[in-house]
């Protein structure tokens, strides 16, 4: 069974500065999608960015940025230019690519709780 | 399109009591889930379906009942309530065979159970 693991429950950054979160995971597959999601107080879900294990180049959408080290089974999110609206809590999940057959379930890891202190 | 639409939002149980929490969304996604969300601990999946008519176990679907009669709707049906059943629950859709293999989440009903 595929694991996901984020071993920052909390993290602080000042507004304007870069911040980066951690997630590592544990997966048999070769195929697979990583995602990040970012859970501001209001509880809704957003999906902030996506990465295709197949796809060597880092996923970057806007502000946001990944480092995705596969061997290493490394996916951390880079905020830079960090912003009020950023602070939420972030959560790194995994999915089966769909090519790879079985279940499709989103695996979430427990989170990364973010202030963006002004 | 309204996306994925949870009710309701709120709702405090008693102990024994049961309840349906409705989902339904209107982007013709195949695929249905429905995660609990308790603090500190992520989202954990309760059931979820690739199909209207096929419904299958999560990570923790003791205590919950599902059913996926059309394609639109996906309810959770909480019996027998415990407060071992409060938490935020989300309700997610996805097309199935995307190439994206995103989720798209409903607002969350927080339910109490007292």
């Amino acid at each position: 069974a595929q694991t996901v693991t984020q071993s920052q429950p909390e993290m602080s950054v000042q507004e304007a500065e870069t911040v980066t979160l951690s997630c590592t995971y544990d997966t048999s597959e070769n195929n697979y999608y990583l995602f990040w999601y970012k859970q501001p107080p209001s509880r809704q879900m957003i999906l902030v960015i996506r990465q295709e294990a197949y796809k060597q180049q880092n996923a970057t959408e806007n502000r946001f940025s990944v480092n995705f080290q596969k061997a290493a089974k490394s996916f951390s999110l880079k905020i830079s230019d960090s912003q009020l609206g950023d602070t939420a809590m972030y959560f790194c999940a995994f999915m089966k690519h769909p090519t790879q057959g079985g279940s499709e379930k989103l695996v979430f890891g427990k989170g990364t709780k973010l202030t963006v202190n002004p | 399109n309204a996306g994925v639409t949870q009710t309701p939002k709120f709702r405090i149980l008693k102990i024994g009591q049961s309840m349906t929490l409705q989902c339904t969304q209107d982007m013709n996604h195949n695929y249905m889930y429905w995660y609990r969300q308790d603090p500190g601990m992520g989202l954990k999946l309760i059931y979820y379906s690739v199909g209207a008519g096929i419904t299958d176990k999560g990570e923790v679907p003791n205590g919950y009942n599902v059913s996926r009669s059309t394609t639109e709707d996906f309810p959770l049906r909480l019996e027998l309530a415990a407060p071992s059943q409060t938490s935020v629950y989300f309700c997610a859709s996805r097309v199935g065979q995307s190439n994206t293999g995103e989720l798209f989440f409903g607002e969350g009903s927080r339910l109490t159970v007292l």
